[in-house]
Order: C-alpha cells, then structure tokens, then sequence
C-alpha cells in the first residue's frame, strides 16, 4: 500500500478566510511533504517534516503554516491567502530505502483563492 | 538556473512504438533520478529510479538509461499504450539531500492508438 490521502479535494476561500488542507499516510514513513505545483510546472517543495518535526521551510511566506501532529497526519493551515496561491497542494511521504528516498504523492487539493 | 530539464515538453508516439523521454542535469552532486507519471486532477506517480553507480535499470516495459558523463538520462517505454498519456516528470536527489527532489518541468506523452 503506497497511498498517501489528501483532504479536500478542491477548495474555494476568500482572501479573509482561514482554511487546513490535511494529508494522512499509514505507510509508517517519518519524512513528509508540502508541494506547490501551479499549471504546467514542476511541483516546487515548500516543507519537510522529519520524524514529525520541521527540518525544511522553502521561504514560505507565513500565511502558510505546516503542522505535523503525529507520524502519520501533516496539515497545512492557510490565512490570509492570495489569489496568487490559487494552486495544487501537493502532500507526500517517504521512507529512506536503500539510503535514498522514493516520495509517494497524494492525489492533491486544488485550491483557488478567490 | 533550473538544475534538471526536459527540453521536449510534449511527445506524441503511436501506440506499440517505442517512447523515448529524455531529462538533462547540471548539478554533478545528483546521485539518485526518479520518473513520475502524472495523471490530471492526479499526484505524481512513481514510476522507476536510477541510482548513479549504474548506467540502466529496467522494469517491465519501462527501462531508465544514465549518462553520467553526458549528464544526461532517458525513459524508454515499449511497447507504448495508449494508457501510458501523461505527463513525465523526471527528479532528482543529491548526496547528503536525499530528502529532497528536484522536478524537471514535465514532458506530456501522448500515445496514439
């Protein structure tokens, strides 16, 4: 089983608004990820959780903020967004094998910041 | 400066021919390549890996080719499926990063039936 799930789906919110995007995995894998990926571009990594805690922030500005409650749950709070944020949110996981890590992705939210 | 590319950013193929995907890198310190296979409205799929102390790697009618002088690696898949249209990401991992991947811009494939 190499499922990571990500909910929801799609989400609309207004630039006011305050909104969680969730990932689960039960793969027991200790590194996750937040991705960024807008149309027809490569998905751009925004943060790593390593053994539930934070050891990679790409500059994400702070209207983004990650949480990792347990080894298998990763949110990604979202306040205050703009339209420029409007993308797909992208949660993946891995597990070191063989000294390198395959990441497995979730299927995604589709977020559009009105 | 991007540190992986895939210059071809689409690639039509008729189906049961081969389909060749091709990725350049910069970065010397890469030492792991991965393909994944996107769907729309999908995540990434991981499709096959490549660690640099070898040159091939093959998985049923997928193989991945490394040149490490060339800096410079391939996705062969044959015969190709119609099944097989989506886009390509090719990524990479350096040492002492491995918790880290680095995205080619994507190669749409479209196989013809």
């Amino acid at each position: 089983d190499t499922e990571v799930t990500q909910t929801p789906k799609h989400l609309v919110m207004g630039m006011t608004n305050k909104k969680s995007l969730k990932c689960e995995q039960h793969m027991g894998h200790r590194a996750m990820y937040w991705y960024k990926q807008k149309a027809k571009k490569p998905p751009e990594l925004m943060f790593v959780y390593s053994y539930e805690k934070l050891s990679i922030n790409e500059s994400v500005p702070s209207r983004f903020s990650p949480e990792c409650p347990n080894s298998s749950l990763l949110n990604l709070h979202l306040h205050a967004l703009q339209p420029e944020d409007s993308a797909l949110y992208l949660c993946a996981s891995s597990q070191e094998l063989r000294g390198v890590d395959i990441q497995y992705f979730g299927a995604g939210t589709r977020l559009s910041v009105l | 400066d991007q540190q992986v590319k895939q210059n071809s950013p689409s690639l039509s193929v008729q189906e049961g021919r081969i389909s060749i995907l091709n990725c350049d890198y910069t970065n010397s310190m890469f030492d792991y390549f991965l393909w994944y296979k996107k769907y729309p409205a999908e995540g990434p799929t991981f499709l096959i890996s490549i660690s640099s102390i070898k040159d091939k790697n093959e998985d049923g009618r997928f193989t991945v080719f490394l040149n490490k002088s060339a800096k410079h690696l391939s996705l062969h898949i044959v015969p190709s499926q119609p099944g097989d249209s989506a886009v390509y990401f090719c990524a990479a991992s350096a040492v002492g990063s491995a918790r880290q991947l680095t995205f080619g811009s994507g190669t749409q494939l479209t196989v013809l039936p």
